[in-house]
C-alpha cells in the first residue's frame, strides 16, 4: 500500500453540480499532484500543489480547483460538471520524484 | 502541445516470451517514470531515469532512456503471468511541474 487515501471511492453526479474529492498523503510528503484518468488512457495532470500552493497545471479549465492543507490532505473541485468529466480522479504525493498513487475516485457524471 | 507517445497500445504474448514498449517524446524529457497499472488498480511506481543513455534493470524488467533523452523503453524478459497489466511512461518536460503520461501499453499473457 502507498499509503495515500482517497473519498470516496465511488461518486454519481448530474451535469452541472459540483464535487469535491479527497485525497489524504503521506507524512512528510508535502508535495500532491491531480490526475485525471479516462478509460483506456494514461492519467492527465490537471494540478500540483507544493506547501499549500499551486506550482504546476494541466490544460484543465478554471473550473477544475484544488486546495491542499498543513496535514497532509488535499482536495479537488470541479464546478459547473460535465459529461466528459466522467473518469478516475488519481492523486499522488511525491517524496524525492517518487510519486504514489491513491487508489482514485470513480465520478461518474449523468 | 507537449506529447509523450507509447506504441504498441496492446501486446499479446505467450508466458515466458519477451515484451517491449516504447516510449517517444516530441521535447527533451528532465526525467522520465515508469508505471504498472493492474486491470482496476492505480499506477505503481516502477523506476525513474534521470540520464543520458541510463540503463537500469529491476530482475527481469530493463528499462533504458535514449541518448537524446526523448525515449525510452521497458523490456521485460520471459514474462510470467504476473506480469499482466498496462505499463505507463511518464515523461517530466525540461523546465515544468507536469507529469506527461504516454496512453500506456496493454499487456495481457497466455499461460
Amino acid at each position: 500500500e502507498t499509503g495515500v487515501t482517497q473519498s470516496p471511492t465511488h461518486l454519481i453526479k448530474t451535469r452541472g453540480q459540483q464535487v469535491t474529492l479527497r485525497c489524504s498523503s503521506q507524512s512528510g510528503h508535502n508535495t500532491v499532484s491531480w490526475y485525471q484518468q479516462a478509460l483506456g488512457q494514461g492519467p492527465q495532470f490537471i494540478f500540483q500543489y507544493y506547501r499549500e500552493e499551486e506550482n504546476g497545471r494541466g490544460n484543465f479549465p478554471p473550473r477544475f480547483s484544488g486546495l491542499q492543507f498543513p496535514n497532509y490532505s488535499s482536495e479537488l473541485n470541479v464546478n459547473a460538471l460535465e459529461l466528459d468529466d466522467s473518469a478516475l480522479y488519481l492523486c499522488a504525493s511525491s517524496f524525492l520524484n517518487e510519486q504514489f498513487f491513491g487508489p482514485g475516485t470513480r465520478l461518474t457524471v449523468l | 502541445g507537449q506529447q509523450v507517445m507509447q506504441i504498441p497500445q496492446y501486446q499479446h504474448v505467450q508466458e515466458g516470451e519477451d515484451f517491449t514498449t516504447y516510449c517517444n517524446s516530441s521535447t527533451t524529457l528532465s526525467n522520465i517514470q515508469w508505471y504498472k497499472q493492474r486491470p482496476g488498480g492505480h499506477p505503481v511506481f516502477l523506476i525513474q531515469l534521470v540520464k543520458s543513455g541510463e540503463v537500469k534493470k529491476q530482475k527481469r524488467l530493463t528499462f533504458q532512456f535514449g541518448e537524446a533523452k526523448k525515449n525510452s523503453s521497458l523490456h521485460i524478459t520471459a514474462t510470467q503471468t504476473t506480469d499482466v497489466g498496462t505499463y505507463f511512461c511518464a515523461g517530466r518536460i525540461q523546465g515544468a511541474q507536469k507529469l506527461v503520461f504516454g496512453q500506456g501499453t496493454r499487456l495481457t499473457i497466455n499461460p
